[in-house]
C-alpha cells in the first residue's frame, strides 16, 4: 500500500526556518518525481516545489524561490522541504504528492500545517 | 504560465441529478489535465488524469472530457458524499503545473 506521511510542521517565526519531511512507503521511491503542494487557509492549491525521480532536478514556484530548498534521500525514501526566511504568507498546510506515471498527482500525504507568526 | 479557470465557483445540485464542472486553459494543453476532489480536512484525491481516464477505485459516475483548452468533469447520479471542492490541474508544461481555483459542489 502506498503511503506518504508528512511531519515537521508547526509554528515558525517570521524570518525563521522550518523543515518538513515526507516519509514514503509501498513503492519504489526513486522511480517517481515528488512535489510539495501547499494550501493556505480557505484557499486553493499551490505547487511550490518538487524533484524529479532519477537524476535529480528541482524546481520552485516564484513565491518561494531563493528561500525554500527541496531535497530527497532515496536511501530513506524521504522527501524534504527546508523553509528559510519564513513569511506570514507561507502559512498553509503542506502536502507531499507523488507524480503518477499516467499524469497527475496520484498519491498525497495527509498534510502538515505550518503557521508563521510572531 | 498556463492559467486554469474553473466555472462555476459554486454549484448546488440535488441528489440523483448530474453536475458538470468546467475548466478552461489559457493555451492548448492537449489532454494533459487532471481532476481532484477535496473534502474538508482531507488531502486532495486524484479522480481523472489524461482528461478522461479514471484513477484506480474511482466510480464510473465520474467522467472527464475535453482537449485543447476546454475540459469538463461530469458527475452523474449525485450522492451527498460528492459534496466537495473540485480542482482541475494542467501538467502539460513540466514543472510548471498549475491548478484551477476550484469549484465548490454542494449536493442537497
Amino acid at each position: 500500500e502506498v503511503q506518504m506521511v508528512e511531519s515537521g510542521g508547526g509554528l515558525g517565526q517570521p524570518g525563521g526556518s522550518l523543515r518538513v519531511s515526507c516519509a514514503a512507503s509501498g513503492f519504489t521511491f526513486n522511480n517517481f518525481a515528488m512535489n510539495w503542494v501547499r494550501q493556505a487557509p480557505g484557499k486553493g492549491l499551490e505547487l511550490v516545489s518538487g524533484t524529479s525521480g532519477g537524476v535529480v532536478t528541482t524546481f520552485y514556484a516564484d513565491s518561494v524561490k531563493g528561500r525554500f530548498t527541496v531535497s530527497r534521500d532515496n536511501s530513506k525514501n524521504t522527501l524534504y522541504l527546508q523553509m528559510n526566511s519564513l513569511k506570514a504568507d507561507d502559512t498553509a498546510v503542506y502536502y507531499c504528492a507523488r507524480v503518477g506515471h499516467a499524469g497527475g498527482f496520484d498519491y498525497w500525504g495527509q498534510g502538515t500545517p505550518v503557521t508563521v507568526s510572531s | 504560465e498556463i492559467v486554469m479557470t474553473q466555472s462555476p465557483a459554486t454549484l448546488s445540485v440535488s441528489p440523483g441529478e448530474r453536475a458538470t464542472l468546467s475548466c478552461r486553459a489559457s493555451q492548448s494543453i492537449a489532454t494533459n489535465v487532471a481532476w481532484y476532489q477535496q473534502k474538508p480536512g482531507q488531502a486532495p484525491r486524484l479522480l481523472i488524469s489524461g482528461a478522461s481516464t479514471r484513477a484506480t477505485g474511482i466510480p464510473a459516475r465520474f467522467s472527464g472530457s475535453g482537449s485543447g483548452t476546454e475540459f469538463a468533469l461530469t458527475i452523474s447520479t449525485l450522492q451527498s458524499e460528492d459534496s466537495a471542492v473540485y480542482y482541475c490541474q494542467q501538467y502539460n508544461t513540466w514543472p510548471r503545473y498549475t491548478f484551477g481555483q476550484g469549484t465548490k459542489l454542494e449536493v442537497k
